[in-house]
């Protein structure tokens, strides 16, 4: 039963470049979540998504970032014309339902942006 | 809005010694609280996750304890090892319209052999 995927575990983008970030939740699981961790910083919430609908975009920056969770494949977190701030490492969590109890996180993608 | 905030920032202990992690919280109205690990370079296992109803949670060497109507939470960890060495994670669900985690920013542990 394989956990959370995340990939790739590391991405190395130019300043512009556009980073796609992907994450398979675990088997049965239909709740995604993504959160971010800035370096020397906390995980920091940025969007909750289910099947083809996001619940919650709350903590994602305005411009420049999007995610999706389609009905087919893995969700992905997609940032356009990345700058060095987006340098961090993104997490990815899911569960089976709605109440936080047992989110299984995935191992994260370390985004550096040159 | 709500904050957690963990105390220390970072430990460093000999082998052996027992040691308390602090955690507290701003907004009481929490559904549950959840200890993880975090190893570095990699993602982050669950330790222990107590409701907001119950008081504290047991495994191994681990003890989490929760005082929900002070916002505090401890972690406590007996025989330290090598191991153990990590950054460990607060984080609370809160009880309403909750869709994430708040994280605090953890305390990194060393465990010195």
């Amino acid at each position: 039963n394989a956990g959370v995927m995340q990939n790739p575990r590391h991405l190395v983008r130019r300043r512009g470049q556009e980073a796609r970030l992907r994450c398979s939740p675990m088997k049965g699981h239909s709740h995604v979540y993504w959160y971010r961790q800035l370096p020397e910083e906390g995980l920091k919430f940025m969007v909750y998504l289910q099947k083809e609908n996001i619940i919650d975009e709350s903590g994602m920056p305005k411009e420049r970032f999007s995610a999706e969770f389609p009905k087919e494949g893995p969700s992905i977190l997609r940032i356009q014309q990345v700058v060095r701030g987006d340098s961090a490492a993104y997490f990815c969590a899911s569960s089976g339902g709605t109440r936080g109890p047992n989110q299984y996180f995935g191992a994260g993608t370390r985004l550096s942006v040159l | 809005k709500q904050e957690v905030t963990q105390i220390p920032a970072a430990l460093s202990v000999p082998e052996g010694e027992n040691l308390v992690l602090n955690c507290s919280f701003t907004d009481s109205a929490i559904y549950n609280l959840q200890w993880f690990r975090q190893d570095p370079g990699k993602g982050l296992t669950s330790l222990l996750l107590i409701q907001s109803s119950q008081r504290e949670q047991t495994s191994g060497r681990l003890n989490a304890s929760l005082d929900k109507s002070s916002g505090r939470s401890t972690l406590y960890i007996a025989a330290s090892q090598p191991g153990d060495s990590a950054t460990y994670l607060c984080a609370v669900w809160r009880e309403t319209s909750g869709s994430r985690l708040t994280f605090g920013e953890g305390t990194q542990l060393t465990v010195n052999p």
